[in-house]
């Protein structure tokens, strides 16, 4: 079965300081994959996802995530963090059509 | 606006008290899903339903009714709460449940069982 792991709980950076969150998967063909936001007491919101081509991926609200087959990973990165940003931050991988399988998600805060 | 509606927002129960949360939305998608957040396990999938009348099991399903008699509409049901089902339950959609379709979430219901 699929599984994505995200290794940091919680990470901290100050404001526009450059951010990536690292995001793990395992599966034996192209994965689709994508990056959500949460904000507090709000849902999900899809930041942007990946599906086959171009390895490096724009996103909304400035983020962009590169996909490395080699090393299995879909990090995602912000050249510049605004307070803004601060949120939960999910990697999910799309198994058998419909299911994400989410990773555990990263707690990102931002110093002023 | 298209969106995903959860109610209720916030819900402080007590063991063994049948309670239901409704989720609707308005896009005329014919896939959705519910999922509960717990700290450190991210979401996992409760139910889902690829259509009206058809749902499935997801891998927490324990605990959990659904139903889906209207396109709109998938309500999940605590027949009898119990404390471990304290959490944070996500309602998602989208058009087919297709790979690759990024599916939009509700706001989320946070669930209290005493």
């Amino acid at each position: 079965a699929q599984s994505v792991t995200q290794p940091d709980i919680h990470i901290t950076v100050s404001e526009g300081a450059s951010l990536e969150l690292r995001c793990n998967y395992s599966y034996g063909a192209t994965p689709y994959l994508f990056w959500y936001v949460q904000s507090p007491g709000q849902g999900l919101q899809l930041l942007l996802k990946y599906f086959s081509g171009d390895t490096l991926v724009q996103g909304i609200k400035g983020f962009e995530a590169e996909f490395k087959r080699s090393q299995s990973s879909f990090n995602l990165r912000k050249p510049s963090v605004h307070w803004s940003d601060a949120a939960e931050y999910f990697c999910a991988t799309q198994e058998y059509g419909h299911k994400l399988v989410f990773g555990a998600g990263t707690i990102l805060r931002v110093k002023s | 606006e298209a969106q995903v509606t959860q109610n209720p927002r916030y819900l402080i129960t007590v063991t063994g008290k049948k309670l239901t949360v409704t989720c609707s939305q308005n896009m005329n998608h014919e896939y959705m899903s519910w999922y509960r957040q717990d700290p450190g396990l991210g979401l996992r999938q409760i139910y889902y339903s690829m259509n009206v009348e058809v749902t499935d099991k997801g891998d927490v399903p324990e605990g959990y009714k659904v139903s889906r008699k209207e396109k709109r509409n998938f309500p999940l049901i605590l027949e009898s709460p119990s404390p471990n089902q304290t959490s944070l339950y996500f309602c998602a959609s989208s058009w087919t449940g297709g790979a690759g379709q990024p599916q939009h979430f509700g706001d989320g219901t946070r669930l209290s069982i005493l």
